[in-house]
């Protein structure tokens, strides 16, 4: 149980376009999901926290308009890179945290999006 | 703020050989706190977790235990193999933060046959 799964599992796209990253919950409601981000061989830096149905919270440095963030369902949070450029190049991973329960201060990770910005 | 220190990489040891990896942290009150995994390429596998004082959480033969005195949580294995080469990530939440995770730097460890 509680599986999270990314889509796509990696995108290469021209500079200027926009990319869509999918966070699904397979087997369990989140209430919050995460938005991280890594460079290379570098820790995971939290860029926003979804909460189902509200605005998402952006870490302080990270610009909103840039990385949008949707949280339309319990099961599902979408992170809308605009306008991409080579420095927007990352890997990307998002966290679901179960709604209340004993693991209540647990996360569940997706397995990542590669984004390659030419 | 939270914060979570851990050494730095890369270790490098050979099969079979003792694994520890020292993690330190800042936080208010008593955090839960967290060992993740991250293997190449992929995301981050929860590895174990401990939730108070004296816990002990252990899995795959990895252990670490939660000392509120040194505001440490250290990790071990006893015989580690090339399959436990990853990044091990240290990590810490507050009670009430909401899941809001803080991370440590990570740390790379390659076992060698």
């Amino acid at each position: 149980g509680a599986v999270v799964s990314q889509h796509p599992s990696w995108v290469i796209c021209k500079s200027g376009t926009s990319v869509k990253i999918e966070c699904r919950s397979l087997d369990f409601q989140a209430t919050t999901m995460f938005w991280y981000r890594q460079f290379p061989k570098q820790s995971l830096m939290l860029m926003a926290t979804s909460n189902e149905g509200s605005k998402a919270t952006y870490e302080q440095g990270v610009e909103k308009d840039k990385f949008l963030i949707n949280h339309a369902s319990l099961t599902l949070s979408t992170l809308t890179v605009t306008s991409a450029h080579p420095e927007d190049s990352s890997f990307y991973i998002c966290s679901a945290g179960l709604a209340g329960g004993i693991a209540l201060n647990e996360q569940f990770f997706g397995p990542g999006t590669r984004l390659t910005v030419l | 703020g939270d914060s979570v220190t851990q050494m730095e990489g890369p270790v490098t040891l050979s099969e079979e050989a003792f694994l520890t990896i020292n993690c330190t942290y800042t936080a208010t009150g008593y955090p839960s706190l967290f060992w993740y995994v991250q293997y190449p390429g992929e995301g981050l596998q929860l590895l174990l977790k401990a939730t108070k004082a004296d816990d002990k959480g252990s899995n795959k033969g990895f252990e670490a235990t939660y000392r509120k005195e040194t505001t440490s949580f250290h990790l071990e294995k006893g015989s580690v193999q090339v399959s436990d080469s990853a990044v091990y990530f240290c990590a810490l939440t507050p009670k009430a933060a909401g899941n809001k995770l803080t991370f440590g730097g990570g740390t790379r460890v390659l076992v060698k046959p």
